[in-house]
């Protein structure tokens, strides 16, 4: 069965500092995986895609990892900010990338 | 900057009514995509559409739903004979192809009563 699989469910952490959010991934034939950033009643807006031949992506604070053969995701924000706070969400798409997968999200809360 | 827009951004139905979703997804785009959010749930994948034709379908979009691309800006969800369970968040989203990045419309809250 095709699934995303998203960890921790939240978080909480300071302001300033770094954190990782996973991603596990049953989901076959891979096209793509893309993480979103959430905020509550909006919505989600794109930070990073990879295809199967890409192992990392980065833009800005983000930095996405993509290791296909454990199909493992993981995405590392750098120097959290207020802002950050949201849910981010990791999804997976097959077959040519149009039918997605949805994990379920980690919420995370960044503290002042 | 371009975006995704929808409208109405929150639509109240009484059970049993048809509606209608409207998007105006990004001109150069192609490729169109319908999401349902049920409050506190993850994110549902309802239908891809290419070329003036459904490419993909999850399993809940089934004969109550359809989509439309009845001009050359705007794609529609209807959704049939609602539900109360048809209560959910519901975006729009566009991409240049396949395997770039979707941006989402800010959602229709449809509240079926």
């Amino acid at each position: 069965k095709n699934q995303v699989e998203q960890s921790p469910q939240s978080l909480i952490i300071l302001e300033g500092k770094n954190c990782t959010l996973q991603c596990n991934y049953t989901v076959s034939p891979f096209s793509n995986l893309r993480w979103y950033k959430q905020d509550t009643g909006r919505g989600p807006v794109s930070l990073t895609i990879m295809t199967f031949s890409e192992n990392t992506k980065s833009n800005g604070r983000y930095t996405a990892t993509l290791d296909a053969d454990t199909k493992q995701s993981s995405l590392h924000i750098t120097a959290s900010q207020l802002s950050d706070s949201a849910s981010y969400i990791c999804v997976v798409g097959n077959t040519g990338g149009f039918k997605t997968i949805f994990g379920a999200g980690t919420r995370l809360f960044v503290k002042a | 900057e371009p975006e995704v827009t929808q409208t109405p951004s929150h639509q109240v139905t009484q059970m049993g009514q048809e509606v209608i979703l409207r998007c105006v997804p990004i001109s150069n785009h192609l490729y169109f995509y319908w999401y349902r959010q049920i409050l506190g749930q993850k994110v549902e994948f309802l239908v891809s559409f290419y070329n003036n034709e459904i490419s993909e379908k999850s399993e809940i979009f089934d004969d109550q739903f359809s989509v439309e691309r009845p001009d050359g800006s705007n794609f529609t969800l209807k959704i049939r004979s609602t539900k109360l369970e048809d209560s959910a968040m519901y975006f729009c989203a566009s991409s240049g192809t396949e395997n770039t990045e979707a941006f989402f419309g800010q959602g229709t809250r449809l509240t079926v009563v």
